[in-house]
């Protein structure tokens, strides 16, 4: 089915590992991005890309790193994780970035001990 | 930058009650979107409203753009225990940002 696909669907860390977190969409969108999701504070934009080649920050890109190789996959790094990484992370992708509705994953649940 | 503000942050009603969520933001907005994350799942897109003014319906759920294009509002009537979750409203910046999400309003239904 086509649509957004992440991976893993869980995972714990300990302090300090690093992991990469996969995203990968097959409907030819060139923007994607990816959101934390923490209680209270609603989706919080991590990192984003117009198209291959091309990615920037949001609004808490701080511990993490992205790039954008094909237009299918948009990975994320987590360089070495902290507990205040433990979270849920969605990526999304669209069409364009602001006009038209997103597409999300169902998410990966990082626990940071 | 521009924020998107959410009212109410919660809300508990009975099945059979009408709901509603009110998004405002602190610019004008060339668009407005509504998703409905359920509990433990992920945000699933419902509608855009790009017209001042507009409303539009999806089945029990209204959606209306303010005149301003500043606010904008989602209202169901008679709620299931099918509409619990959480309904976000998003919008893109006055720059050429991606969008920015509201923080949500989480509705439970008892039934």
């Amino acid at each position: 089915n086509a649509g957004v696909t992440q991976t893993p669907k869980f995972q714990v860390l300990k302090t300090g590992q690093s992991m990469t977190l996969q995203c990968a969409q097959d409907m030819n969108h060139e923007y994607m991005s990816w959101y934390r999701q923490d209680p209270g504070m609603g989706l919080r934009l991590i990192h984003y890309s117009v198209g291959a080649g091309i990615t920037d920050q949001g609004e808490v890109p701080n511990g993490y790193n992205v790039s954008r190789s094909t237009t299918e996959d948009f990975p994320l790094r987590l360089l070495s994780a902290a507990p205040s990484q433990t979270s849920v992370y969605f990526c999304a992708s669209s069409y364009q970035r602001r006009n038209y509705g997103y597409t999300f994953g169902s998410g990966t649940r990082l626990t940071v001990v | 930058g521009q924020q998107v503000m959410q009212i109410p942050q919660y809300q508990h009603v009975q099945e059979g009650e009408d709901f509603t969520t009110y998004c405002n933001s602190s610019t004008t907005l060339s668009n407005i979107q509504w998703y409905k994350q359920r509990p433990g799942g992920h945000p699933v897109f419902l509608i855009q409203l790009v017209k001042s003014g507009e409303v539009k319906k999806q089945k029990r759920l209204t959606f209306q753009f303010g005149e301003a294009k500043k606010n904008s509002s989602l209202h169901i009537t008679a709620t299931q225990t099918t509409d619990v979750g959480t309904y976000f409203c998003a919008g893109p910046d006055s720059g050429n940002t991606p969008l920015v999400f509201g923080k949500g309003t989480r509705l439970s239904v008892i039934a």
